[in-house]
């Protein structure tokens, strides 16, 4: 069956480390995006991309970045760890069409700490 | 900006109530909406997508609608069953710029 992982499902860091987290899905999705969670703010988009090479910034993109090599996979990096980025991250994927926007799936989440 | 509001934030029923959860949105230029359910600890699960141009959509006990107009969807469980207890979570797509936009959630009690 198709599906989205996340790896690691829980890491715990130092401020100032740079942290890369995995997402991969089967899906054969062209849309791929990152989530936080955070208490009293719900989920909230960090960034997002429609396809291999293309990339996008979301409502909290500041401190993260990601790159596409390929269909399968979205890795989300924290260039410089901070203790405002502890949270639980979630991967999404789509199908698209014309950029359409449809049904998400979503990755069981890695839940990040740092010191 | 899109925003969502979900009442009650939390809700405790008995086994076998019919319950209503609601959703609220300020722009009704939306693609679609989509209604999750998360289990504690745990991602994501879809439960029903209703495409803008659609007013309801039904997944065995549940049914969600969707009224752009008044900027409210509702979901509707029947026979509300322990195994509910969940947050749901409601959200939004956009129809310019593609993305997701979520509610808080209602986090759900059923209680034997």
């Amino acid at each position: 069956d198709a599906e989205i992982t996340q790896s690691p499902r829980h890491k715990i860091t130092e401020t100032g480390r740079q942290v890369t987290l995995a997402c991969h899905q089967t899906w054969n999705h062209n849309n791929m995006f990152w989530y936080r969670q955070d208490l009293g703010h719900g989920l909230r988009l960090i960034h997002y991309s429609y396809g291999v090479q293309d990339t996008n910034k979301g409502e909290v993109s500041d401190g993260y970045s990601v790159s596409r090599s390929n269909t399968e996979d979205l890795p989300l990096t924290l260039e410089s760890a901070a203790s405002s980025q502890t949270s639980v991250y979630f991967c999404a994927s789509s199908e698209s069409g014309g950029r359409a926007l449809n049904e998400q799936f979503f990755g069981p989440g890695t839940r990040l700490t740092v010191l | 900006k899109q925003e969502v509001t979900q009442i009650p934030a939390a809700l405790s029923v008995p086994e076998g109530e019919n319950l209503v959860l609601n959703c609220s949105f300020t722009d009704s230029a939306i693609y679609n909406l989509q209604w999750f359910r998360q289990d504690p600890g745990k991602g994501l699960t879809s439960l029903l997508l209703i495409q803008s141009s659609q007013r309801e959509q039904t997944s065995g006990r549940l049914n969600a609608s969707l009224d752009k107009s008044s900027g409210r969807s509702t979901l509707y469980i029947a026979a509300s069953q322990p195994g509910d207890s969940a947050t749901y979570l409601c959200a939004l797509g956009s129809s310019t710029l593609g993305r997701l936009y979520f509610g808080r959630g209602t986090q759900l009690t059923v209680w034997p």
